[in-house]
């Protein structure tokens, strides 16, 4: 069980905008910032966004992110081919030892 | 351009202790400004952080592998290491290291990923 909550799947047509959630509390998303990553199949995760809504160098402006209260969302527009993949979010938890990382459980994005 | 490259054995047995190590290339692990962490993916599921370690030897576990993990660094070498004791068949997975920070929580740079197996 994953401290943050993700759906399991999503899905979108080429040229479709779709968003994929992530929902917390106020020790995680709702005192910290929120990161995005992407994950193709056989690889290491890539950061896609980081401070909620920053896109590292590189990373195409059809990634965008959003966070309000104890949830965020990942939002993709102009959906391709090549953005099929897992998507995972993750933020500092401000615990009793200090602060650990915790992820999302993974959204499987599926491009129709 | 910083790259991280994690090593060690690929096969474990159960109640033994899993070691890797992860080379830092193209930049210090010195730098005040990062940590440096383990996180693994059992096969088909999703990721999870182990712990992470700062130059001057802090260090940070996940409550639930706390009393199993140790992280060291030496920044001779400019590595650093994980040991997981007392495995089982549960320990299978790619294991990854990667640099963190304040703004990259679970990384920004990423090692390529080694699996391990856990298997008499």
């Amino acid at each position: 069980q994953s401290v943050l909550t993700q759906p399991p799947s999503a899905s979108g047509t080429p040229g479709q905008r779709v968003t994929i959630s992530c929902s917390g509390s106020s020790s995680n998303i709702g005192s910290n910032t929120v990161n995005w990553y992407q994950q193709l199949p056989g690889t290491a995760p890539k950061l896609l966004i980081y401070s909620n809504n920053q896109r590292p160098s590189g990373v195409p402006d059809r990634f965008s992110g959003s966070k309000s209260g104890t949830s965020a969302s990942l939002a993709i527009s102009g959906l391709q081919s090549e953005d099929e993949a897992d998507y995972y979010c993750a933020a500092w938890d401000d615990s009793l030892n200090g602060r650990d990382v915790v992820f999302g459980g993974g959204t499987k994005l599926t491009v129709l | 351009q910083l790259q991280l490259q994690e090593s060690g054995p690929g096969l474990v047995k159960p109640s033994e202790t899993l070691s890797l190590t992860c080379t830092v290339s193209g930049g210090s692990i010195s730098s005040s400004s990062y940590y440096w962490g383990w996180i693994r993916q059992p096969p088909g599921k999703g990721l999870e952080w182990i712990g992470s370690i700062y130059y001057s030897g802090s260090t940070y576990y996940n409550p639930s592998l706390k009393s199993r993990v140790t992280i060291s660094v030496d920044t001779s070498k400019n590595q650093f290491s994980l040991k997981l004791s007392s495995v089982t068949a549960a320990d299978t997975a790619v294991y990854y290291c990667a640099r963190q920070s304040r703004i990259a929580v679970a990384g920004d740079y990423w090692g390529q990923g080694t699996l391990v197996t856990v298997s008499s």
